[in-house]
């Protein structure tokens, strides 16, 4: 299984939104609803922020949204802000019932 | 609350096996979870590693199922990691974490972490 493709950093003004995509095929993030993101600080384990695409947990901010389109699935934050500065995973259920990620977006607030 | 806790050598030597066990508290291994394994090599993104169900249903990751040993011990509340004849390329924080279902990347718990060395 191949990883998943998301670009190697993004950034953003304080305030402004970005989004982040998450290439797959398929077999995997085109196939299933079941993309979900993670945030992770430096030193810190990751944390769950979005599930089954565009679910958020109890307790995770709503400026953070989830979308799909084929075989590209989205995160979005809004309203930016400099807490927000972390490595953004991407994962997705494939066939077979395993599991991929991609390889991590630096989300840098200017 | 779920907790999650890995314990296990910091170090292994290169063609030794790696094993790391995850102690669960706050939650019964039989409880309808599954119980993966995912490591992040330094600098890199994280990789799926292994999942199991309670029963002793296992997934691995097709790269890796050569050399991957997944088990549970309900009576311990704790899931286990066997790695075989590692190598540098084995070098990183190892997780425990639980998923939501078989269905889904639902990662909802996580260990700490623990960096694990291989070097001679």
């Amino acid at each position: 299984q191949s990883a998943l493709t998301q670009p190697a950093s993004v950034s953003g003004s304080p305030g402004q939104s970005i989004t982040i995509s998450c290439t797959g095929t398929s077999s995997d993030v085109g196939g299933f609803d079941y993309v979900s993101w993670y945030q992770q600080h430096p030193g810190r384990a990751p944390k769950l922020i979005i599930y089954d695409v565009r679910n958020r947990p109890s307790g995770v901010s709503n400026r953070f949204s989830g979308s799909k389109s084929g075989n590209t699935a989205s995160l979005i934050i809004s309203g930016l802000q400099a807490e927000d500065e972390a490595e953004y995973h991407c994962t997705s259920f494939t066939t077979g019932g395993t599991l991929v990620f991609g390889p991590g977006t630096s989300v840098t607030v200017l | 609350q779920v907790q999650l806790q890995e314990s296990g050598p910091g170090l292994v030597k290169p063609s030794e096996t790696l094993s790391l066990t995850c102690t669960v508290s706050g939650y019964p291994l039989t409880s309808g979870y599954y119980w993966v394994w995912i490591r992040q090599s330094p600098g890199k993104g994280l990789e799926w590693i292994a999942t199991i169900y309670h029963t002793g249903t296992t997934y691995y990751h097709p790269s890796l199922k050569s050399r991957v040993t997944i088990s549970v011990d309900t009576s311990k509340n704790q899931f286990s990691l066997k790695l075989s004849s590692v190598s540098a390329a084995d070098t990183a924080v190892y997780y425990c974490a639980s998923l939501r279902s078989y269905y889904g990347s639902r990662f909802d718990f996580w260990g700490q972490g623990t960096l694990v060395t291989v070097s001679s």
